[in-house]
C-alpha cells in the first residue's frame, strides 16, 4: 500500500532554514510527482509546489519562489522540502502529497501524515 | 490564480441528514476538481477527483458533480465519522488552489 512517511516536528528560530523529508513506499517512486502543501494553525490548505520524482524538475508557487527548494533522492525514495529565511507566519504543518493520474487527469491521491514546523524566537 | 470559493463555511447537521457543499471557481476548470476530507489533527484524505470520480475505497455515500465553474459534494446519509472539514481544489492550473473549507458539525 502507498505510504508517505514524513520526518518529525521541528522548532526553528526566525531566519533559519528547515528541511522536511517524505519517504515514499508501496509504489514505483519515479513514476509519480510529489507535491508539498502547508496548513497554518486553524487555517486552510496552501499549495507550495511540486517535484518530478524521476527527473527532479520542480514547479513552485510564486509566493515561495526563492525561499523553497524541493529535491529528491531516488535511491532512498525520499523527497525533501527546504524552506529558508523562516518567519513566524511559516509556522504550519507541512504535508507531502502524491500525484496520481487516471484517464489523462493528474490529481493528489495520497498524503503524508504531516510535519509540524514551529518558528519562534 | 484561480480562486475557489466554498459555501457554506460551516453547517450543522444531524446523523442521517443529506448534506450538500458547494464550490465555485473564479474561471472555468472543466472537471479538474478534487474534494478532500480532513479530521482534527489528521492529514487530509482524498475523496473525489475529476469532479465526480470516487477515490479507491471511498464509500458511495459521497458523490460529486459539476463542471466549468460550479461544483457540489453531497453526503447522502451523514454518519458520525463524516463530521470533518471538506475542501475543494482545482488542478487545471498552477498554482493549485483550495477552497477555504466547509466544517460539517453535529447538530
Amino acid at each position: 500500500q502507498v505510504q508517505l512517511l514524513q520526518s518529525g516536528a521541528e522548532v526553528k528560530k526566525p531566519g533559519a532554514s528547515v528541511k522536511a523529508s517524505c519517504k515514499a513506499s508501496g509504489y514505483t517512486f519515479a513514476n509519480y510527482y510529489m507535491h508539498w502543501v502547508r496548513q497554518a494553525p486553524g487555517q486552510g490548505l496552501e499549495w507550495m509546489g511540486m517535484i518530478n520524482s524521476s527527473g527532479g524538475t520542480t514547479t513552485y508557487a510564486q509566493k515561495f519562489q526563492g525561499r523553497v527548494t524541493m529535491t529528491r533522492a531516488t535511491s532512498t525514495t525520499t523527497v525533501y522540502m527546504e524552506l529558508s529565511s523562516l518567519r513566524s507566519d511559516d509556522t504550519a504543518v507541512y504535508y507531502c502529497a502524491r500525484e496520481g493520474c487516471s484517464g489523462g487527469s493528474c490529481y493528489i491521491d495520497y498524503w503524508g501524515q504531516g510535519t509540524l514546523v514551529t518558528v519562534s524566537s | 490564480d484561480i480562486q475557489m470559493t466554498q459555501s457554506p463555511s460551516s453547517l450543522s447537521a444531524s446523523v442521517g441528514d443529506r448534506v450538500t457543499i458547494t464550490c465555485r471557481a473564479s474561471q472555468g476548470i472543466t472537471n479538474y476538481l478534487a474534494w478532500f476530507q480532513q479530521k482534527p489533527g489528521k492529514a487530509p484524505k482524498s475523496l473525489i477527483y475529476a469532479a465526480s470520480t470516487l477515490q479507491s475505497g471511498v464509500p458511495s455515500k459521497f458523490s460529486g458533480s459539476g463542471s466549468g465553474t460550479d461544483f457540489t459534494l453531497t453526503i447522502s446519509s451523514l454518519q458520525p465519522d463524516d463530521f470533518a472539514i471538506y475542501y475543494c481544489q482545482q488542478y487545471i492550473n498552477y498554482p493549485l488552489t483550495f477552497g477555504g473549507g466547509t466544517k460539517v458539525e453535529i447538530k
